[in-house]
Parts: structure tokens; sequence; C-alpha cells
């Protein structure tokens, strides 16, 4: 059974630091892995979603990478503002048309 | 931008009242899913749906029941609400041709007393 974790549970920086949050996935059997950010009381927004074949995707300042065989991913956010502060979760699916496994998410708060 | 909706944002109601949250998505998507979360807890899949006529149970036992009859709707509907369905629902869509990215509505969130 596919288990996601994600590490730190919260982390807390000051304005303009880059960070890695961090996702691990048991099973490498995946067909792809989605990052979202998720604002308090809000629905979920898609970020990146990186295909098994691929090693990374980029859209502004974040940068996800995936590594298959070790079964982790990384979201990469450079130059932090306070308006990246929410909850980041990323997700996995084992087909197109398997259900989606997410992670318990990153709780960040980025300090002015 | 999802075009993916949720009606109502928020909804408070009595104990025993029926509803009905309503999700309907204008992508296209043929997967469409409901996910339970409490505040600043996991999300829990609840419901999904492959296509028309197709409905599934998800991880968490639910009372709740759905139904796809239309590719762009796919409501969910509690009989008889009770305080332990509090939280929010948020719902889903995925199956672009380029693109997996699955997509979620601004959510409903459930307060019943």
């Amino acid at each position: 059974k596919q288990e996601v974790t994600q590490i730190p549970a919260a982390l807390s920086v000051p304005e303009g630091e880059n960070l890695v949050l961090n996702c691990s996935f048991t099973d490498s059997a995946i067909y792809n892995l989605q990052w979202f950010r998720q604002d308090p009381g809000k629905g979920l927004t898609s970020l990146l979603l990186i295909q098994s074949s691929q090693r990374e995707q980029t859209s502004g300042r974040l940068n996800a990478s995936l590594d298959k065989s070790s079964g982790r991913s990384t979201l990469y956010i450079a130059a932090s503002q306070p308006g990246d502060s929410a909850t980041y979760l990323c997700a996995v699916a084992k087909t197109s048309y398997d259900k989606v496994i997410f992670g318990p998410g990153t709780s960040l708060s980025v300090i002015p | 931008e999802a075009d993916i909706y949720q009606t109502p944002r928020y909804l408070v109601i009595g104990t025993g009242k029926k509803i009905t949250l309503e999700c309907s998505q204008t992508m296209g998507h043929d997967k469409m899913y409901w996910y339970q979360q409490d505040p600043g807890m996991e999300l829990h899949l609840i419901h999904y749906s492959y296509g028309v006529n197709s409905t599934e149970k998800g991880d968490l036992s639910s009372e709740s029941t759905v139904s796809r009859i239309r590719t762009e709707h796919f409501p969910l509907t509690l009989e008889s609400a009770r305080p332990s369905h509090t939280s929010q629902y948020l719902c889903a869509s995925k199956g672009g041709i380029l693109t997996d990215t699955q997509y979620f509505g601004p959510g409903t969130r459930l307060t019943v007393l």
C-alpha cells in the first residue's frame, strides 16, 4: 500500500531564504507526482506535476525534482516571500486512473 | 485557472436534514473526486468516479452518497446530516489529454448543529 510522508511537518523561515520541502513515497511504481499549495480554509492549487519519466519541473521560483528509485521528491522555493506562507502537499498516483495518495503536508511560514 | 465549482461555499444546517453539495467542472474531465478535510488535518478520499455512471467509495468510510449522471456534474448527498459530518468537503477533477493535473474546487465548509 502506497504511503506518502512529508518532512518537515512545519517550517518557519525569514523572507528571502531559499528552502526545500521533502516528500517520500514507499512504492516507486508511480505514474506521476504533483505538488499542491493550500491556503487556510481554501481548496488546493496545483503547483507542479512531474510525470514518472521526468526528473524535474520548474515554474517561476519553484522547482520540483523526482527520484523514483529512492521514492523521493523535493520542492525548492527560491527567495521566499510572505505570500508563500501556506501548506504544501505532495500527491502520487500509480496510474492515470488510480486514486491519488496525498501526503500530510508541510506548513510553511515566511516571516517578513 | 481551474474551471471547477462548488456550491454552497458555506452551509450551516440542523441535524437530520438532507443536504446535497454540488460540484461542477467545465473541463470535460472524466475523473472526479470528493475529499473530506478537517481543519489542519489531512485530506481523506471519500468518493471518486472514472466517468458517467461510475462511482466508487474512497479510503474513508462515509455515510454520504454520490452520483455521476453527467460528465460535468458530481453531487454529494447526505441523507441525514449529523454533527460528526461537520467538515470541509473538497471536490476535484482530472483527465486532460496533455496533462494529468488534478484540479480542486474552492470547497464547501459544512457545519451541522
